[in-house]
């Protein structure tokens, strides 16, 4: 069955450290692999999209990468801060299937 | 400009009562999108609108659940007979490109005594 599975549902860091978060996915051919934050009580909000003819992107203090062949995507904060404490959700689009979430990882930028 | 807005924030009902919650979508896109997200998970896909008709509705869980978009712009989800299973937070999202970027809203808090 298809699945979605993000590595941990927390992950506790130290300010300016590096955040990596890790998407993987099971019986899917993403076309797209997209990551959205979500504050509490909040929607998610779109931060990166990147292609399944695209190894790696950035965005400001992020990067993601999308490794087709490991079936996986590695999301990226540089230099975190506080403020970058938040739930990260990935989702794939592929074929005429819907976007398709995974849970999320909780993170949490201690100072 | 405007965000996706939602309607109400918060809805308390009793079990077996019908329930409407609306979604204002950015004006101008095409796309609009239902998905549910309960506590600890990602958001559940609902309903896929493209215009006024429903693409994709292989995610409405059974024959209680109905949404419509009438005029291609603004949609009501529609849940009758509700039980307490239904309770979430319901989300819509728009976009200009089923390939591109959703919009999400804040959500409707769905509680079902």
């Amino acid at each position: 069955s298809q699945k979605i599975e993000q590595n941990s549902e927390a992950l506790n860091i130290q300010e300016g450290k590096t955040a990596t978060l890790t998407c993987n996915y099971t019986n899917y051919s993403p076309a797209y692999l997209q990551w959205y934050r979500q504050d509490p009580g909040r929607g998610p909000v779109f931060l990166l999209l990147i292609r399944e003819n695209e190894k790696e992107k950035r965005k400001e203090r992020l990067k993601v990468t999308f490794d087709t062949t490991l079936k996986q995507s590695l999301f990226h904060i540089t230099a975190s801060q506080p403020a970058d404490s938040a739930t990260y959700l990935c989702a794939l689009l592929s074929g005429n299937t819907p976007l398709v979430f995974g849970k999320g990882t909780r993170l949490s930028v201690i100072a | 400009g405007a965000g996706v807005s939602q309607t109400p924030s918060n809805k308390v009902t009793e079990k077996g009562k019908y329930v409407e919650l609306r979604c204002d979508p950015i004006s101008g896109h095409t796309a609009l999108y239902w998905y549910r997200q309960s506590l600890g998970q990602g958001p559940e896909f609902l309903i896929y609108f493209q215009g006024t008709g429903a693409a994709d509705d292989s995610g409405l869980p059974n024959d209680r659940f109905f949404a419509v978009r009438p005029e291609g712009s603004v949609s009501t989800l529609k849940i009758q007979r509700t039980e307490r299973g239904d309770s979430a937070v319901y989300l819509c999202a728009s976009s200009s490109s089923d390939r591109g970027r959703r919009f999400f809203g804040p959500g409707t808090r769905l509680t079902v005594l």
